[in-house]
């Protein structure tokens, strides 16, 4: 079972702030993902990684950005929050067929 | 290219009856199938999956669901449905020749009476 944890859970932030939302996992996956989900809405994937120094845009355009340091890292960062960003914000690994998912990440940019 | 739908984004059933969720694909490469569950203000949870083998698959919490090839389905149940499966369920289809991206139906909603 893998564990992802993502800080803050909740964040709200005013307009043109930078922001980075934290993803971190423990089990050495080499694939991590971003998704972006709106209220009742399904999931878009915004970004992706094979592994270290490896990042990719995924399929809904997103003005975020990520970086692959380090395996167990991969954050996501808003240099200026704007109120159409406000979201959750779901980080995944995945190892063979599995997606693992962590607690998701509520964005509220007012 | 892959894609999946959901058919129904709201379910109601009452406490004990059969819950019965649809989903539909399509993909240019044999599909691997997920269910995943969504409590509020959580991530998703596995339900269960298809890969290879066996077209029925059991995951938890007493949830099934069938792979149809021929119809091109992997539609959800569970016999008897309990208070604790109010949640949102994402069908998710992906492919090895789609890089392991999953893509993800638009999502039900089950809301389960008294």
């Amino acid at each position: 079972e893998a564990d992802i944890y993502q800080t803050p859970r909740y964040l709200v932030i005013g307009t043109g702030k930078k922001i980075t939302l934290e993803c971190s996992q423990t089990m050495g996956h080499d694939k991590m993902y971003w998704y972006q989900q709106d209220p009742g809405m399904e999931l878009h994937l915004i970004h992706y990684s094979y592994g270290v120094n490896s990042t990719e845009k995924g399929d809904l355009s997103s003005e975020s950005t990520v970086s692959r340091i380090r395996t167990e890292h991969f954050p996501l960062t808003l240099e200026s929050a704007r109120p159409s960003h406000t979201s959750q914000y779901l980080c995944a690994t995945r190892q063979f067929h599995e997606q693992y998912f962590g607690p998701g990440t509520r964005l509220t940019v007012t | 290219a892959q894609s999946v739908t959901q058919l129904g984004s709201h379910v109601s059933v009452s406490e004990g009856a059969l819950v019965l969720l649809r989903c539909n694909y399509s993909s240019s490469v044999p599909p691997y199938l997920f269910w995943y569950v969504q409590y509020p203000n959580q991530g998703l949870q596995l339900l269960l999956k298809y890969t290879t083998g066996a077209t029925l698959v059991k995951g938890i919490n007493g949830f099934e669901a069938e792979f149809k090839k021929s119809e091109t389905s992997f539609h959800l149940t569970k016999p008897s449905a309990h208070m604790s499966d109010a949640a949102e369920y994402f069908c998710a289809v992906s492919g090895e020749a789609a890089g392991n991206k999953l893509t993800f139906g638009g999502g039900t909603r089950v809301l389960v009476k008294p």
